[in-house]
């Protein structure tokens, strides 16, 4: 069965921490995305990465295909950080297949 | 340029009526995917199109639930007889180089 877990569900941090958030996944995908969704509002495209590392501005993804684990981290962590942030896995169709989410807030 | 659309944003309905949601994908795109979001969890897959046909239904829940892409681009889920349990965000993304463009939802209440 194609399954996609998280970790943390929720996640407190202090204006500056580092954070990381992972996923790990069932078996071997075509592709791995991290998405983040705002209170109330749609569902925004971070990373797709299918191997290695990728980094933009403060956010970077990484994943490992023989462990079938992807961390997303967030240096020098803003309030204005604060979602949820999805992972998804792409595995042998189109459709992706979404873990639960994280929560994260950052207090000033 | 526009992004993938979605209407009404919120609908409230009764138990039992049926209900029609709309995604305007971002022009040009020729996959188009229906997910759905309960609270508190991430979205399940519902259905995927390619042009006009349906690639994958695998993840519709039952048969009061369908869609349609006629022209290939909007694209319509349709929901007959609605329970209490089909409340949910339903999301709509549209895709090219395998990257998804989400829409903001519809938020779907049946009271």
């Amino acid at each position: 069965k194609n399954e996609v877990e998280q970790s943390p569900q929720n996640l407190t941090a202090q204006e500056g921490e580092f954070i990381t958030i992972n996923c790990s996944y069932s078996v071997g995908i075509s592709a791995l995305h991290w998405l983040q969704q705002h209170p109330g509002g749609g569902i925004v495209s971070l990373f797709m990465l299918s191997s290695g590392k990728k980094k933009h501005g403060r956010l970077i993804a990484t994943i490992n295909i023989q462990e079938k684990h992807s961390s997303l981290h967030i240096t020098a962590s803003h309030p204005r950080d604060s979602a949820v942030y999805i992972c998804a896995a792409r595995f042998n169709t189109d459709k992706l297949i979404f873990g639960t989410g994280t929560r994260l807030q950052v207090f000033p | 340029g526009a992004g993938v659309s979605q209407t009404p944003s919120n609908k409230v309905t009764e138990k039992g009526k049926y209900v029609e949601l709309r995604c305007d994908p971002i022009s040009g795109h020729t996959a188009l995917y229906w997910y759905r979001q309960s609270l508190g969890q991430g979205p399940e897959f519902l259905i995927y199109f390619q042009g006009t046909g349906a690639a994958d239904d695998s993840g519709l829940p039952n048969d009061r639930f369908f869609a349609v892409r006629p022209e290939g681009s909007v694209s319509t889920l349709k929901i007959q007889r609605t329970e209490r349990g089909d409340s949910a965000v339903y999301l709509c993304a549209s895709s090219a180089n395998n990257e998804q463009f989400f829409g903001p939802g519809t938020r779907l209440t049946v009271l």
